[in-house]
């Protein structure tokens, strides 16, 4: 089946600094992906649609400034959260569709600190 | 209301019981139905997906869906401790080309 991988799996960050998490379709070229964001005991919530070779789109709410995503290329989506805060801190996880059914890359846990 | 909505839980049953886990959803033409499972710490995993009116069966797992009612749900049968998990109703809404997500179901098989 498809695989997406997601990197890192884990990162500890200053506050104010800048984290990029990786999102990479391995067997099957991705024209768009989804990243999604889930506090401690919460849903999946999305919080952009990254499509290759144009902007994301994003969800009510979420700050594309702070967010930032590029996908340059059919098999890779990049998250950044620029200036990090404490209350960044989550897990932050990929998906990409291929063939109607969503797979799951395994997550980036962000603690700000 | 909510697009998809589950009954947070906790749902506590004993092993080798039948769990039942349900979701409704709020657009109508939503077309794809996805369960997934989610351990503590770890991304989502597809159990079950299904696009017809029914029952779609697959091991001990047991999707329904019924469209007249925007309803969906989950059986497990013979429940087992590693069956305890939180799990996900995902509809793919019509309109966009994404999934929505319910607030999830956690499950405690008790051995």
């Amino acid at each position: 089946g498809a695989v997406v991988s997601q990197h890192p799996s884990r990162v500890i960050c200053k506050s104010g600094t800048s984290v990029k998490i990786e999102c990479r379709s391995l067997d099957f070229q991705a024209t768009t992906m989804f990243w999604y964001r889930q506090f401690p005991k919460q849903s999946l919530m999305l919080m952009a649609t990254s499509n290759e070779g144009s902007k994301a789109t994003y969800e009510q709410g979420v700050e594309k400034d702070k967010f930032l995503i590029n996908h340059a290329s059919l098999t890779l989506s990049t998250l950044t959260v620029t200036s990090a805060h404490p209350e960044d801190s989550s897990f932050y996880i990929c998906s990409a569709r291929q063939g109607g059914v969503y797979t799951f890359g395994s997550g980036t846990r962000l603690t700000v600190v | 209301q909510k697009e998809v909505e589950q009954n947070s839980g906790p749902l506590s049953v004993p092993e080798g019981a039948i769990a039942s886990l349900n979701c409704t959803y709020s657009d109508r033409v939503s077309q794809s139905f996805f369960w997934y499972r989610q351990y503590s710490g770890k991304s989502p995993e597809l159990i079950m997906s299904i696009y017809s009116n029914g029952d779609k069966e697959d091991g001990r797992f047991t999707a329904q869906l019924n469209k007249a009612s925007q309803y969906v749900s989950l059986l497990i049968r013979d429940s087992q401790p590693s069956d305890s998990a939180t799990y996900l109703c995902a509809v793919n809404m019509f309109n966009n080309n994404d999934m929505r997500f319910g607030a999830g179901t956690r499950l405690t098989v008790k051995p």
